[in-house]
């Protein structure tokens, strides 16, 4: 069974530019959550999703932080436009449920640079 | 808020124990989680406690006791492929499953 996959694995664009980034999570499940690493700090929830519904997006950062998951499947974070400190590792995340001892699986993240 | 803290880096030799400390405050506990990551891989899932105790699997047993805010993460007989970042990541109540994560315990297993 496929993992939760992201694309690209690595970005580098420019200050200003445009970016999305994209999460096919497991098949069959339902929450998606999207994560960010900023360099040296901790990972941080940007927001989740459950099917094609936004649950919370408590911590996006602003509104240059877009993310969308038309039908429930496969999502996307867009970011328009960038900034230098949105530089990180973006994570994305997904599980059945959202219970106690549900495990979120993860994907290996995407590396945007912003330069 | 949250805190949720690690040590930053711990060194121990092939073959040996090492035990990662994770302390945390928050409001409606509800479970803790380690996970472990190499260098540019994706998080994987290594343990989960929700109440007092130590659950054990294979090499890894993972700690937790609720009233001191505490839990730790234990590594026996270390291998060099257990070099890698160790996180702790805490769930609340009605959080619908979104985590809270320490910084990382950056572990180095030496031969």
């Amino acid at each position: 069974e496929a993992g939760v996959t992201q694309f690209p694995s690595h970005s580098v664009i420019e200050k200003g530019q445009t970016v999305t980034l994209r999460c096919d999570p497991i098949s069959g499940h339902d929450n998606l959550y999207w994560y960010r690493r900023v360099m040296g700090k901790e990972i941080k929830f940007l927001l989740h999703f459950v099917k094609e519904s936004k649950q919370d997006e408590s911590g996006m950062p602003n509104n240059r932080f877009l993310a969308e998951r038309t039908g429930g499947t496969y999502s996307t974070l867009k970011v328009q436009p960038a900034e230098l400190e949105d530089s990180g590792v973006y994570f994305c995340a997904s599980s059945q449920g959202t219970g106690s001892g549900t495990e979120a699986f993860f994907g290996q993240g995407t590396r945007l640079t912003v330069v | 808020g949250q805190n949720i803290d690690q040590p930053t880096e711990m060194t121990a030799t092939e073959g040996a124990i090492v035990q990662i400390n994770c302390t945390y405050q928050t409001s409606g506990f509800n479970g803790l989680f380690w996970y472990q990551q190499h260098a540019g891989e994706a998080p994987t899932f290594l343990s989960y406690n929700v109440l007092d105790g130590l659950e054990e699997k294979g090499r890894f047993s993972s700690f937790l006791s609720r009233s001191k805010g505490y839990s730790y993460l234990l590594l026996k007989e270390l291998q060099m492929k257990d070099s890698a970042s160790y996180l702790c990541a805490v769930k609340q109540d009605d959080s619908w499953g979104k985590l809270q994560f320490g910084a990382g315990t950056q572990v180095v297993v030496t031969p």
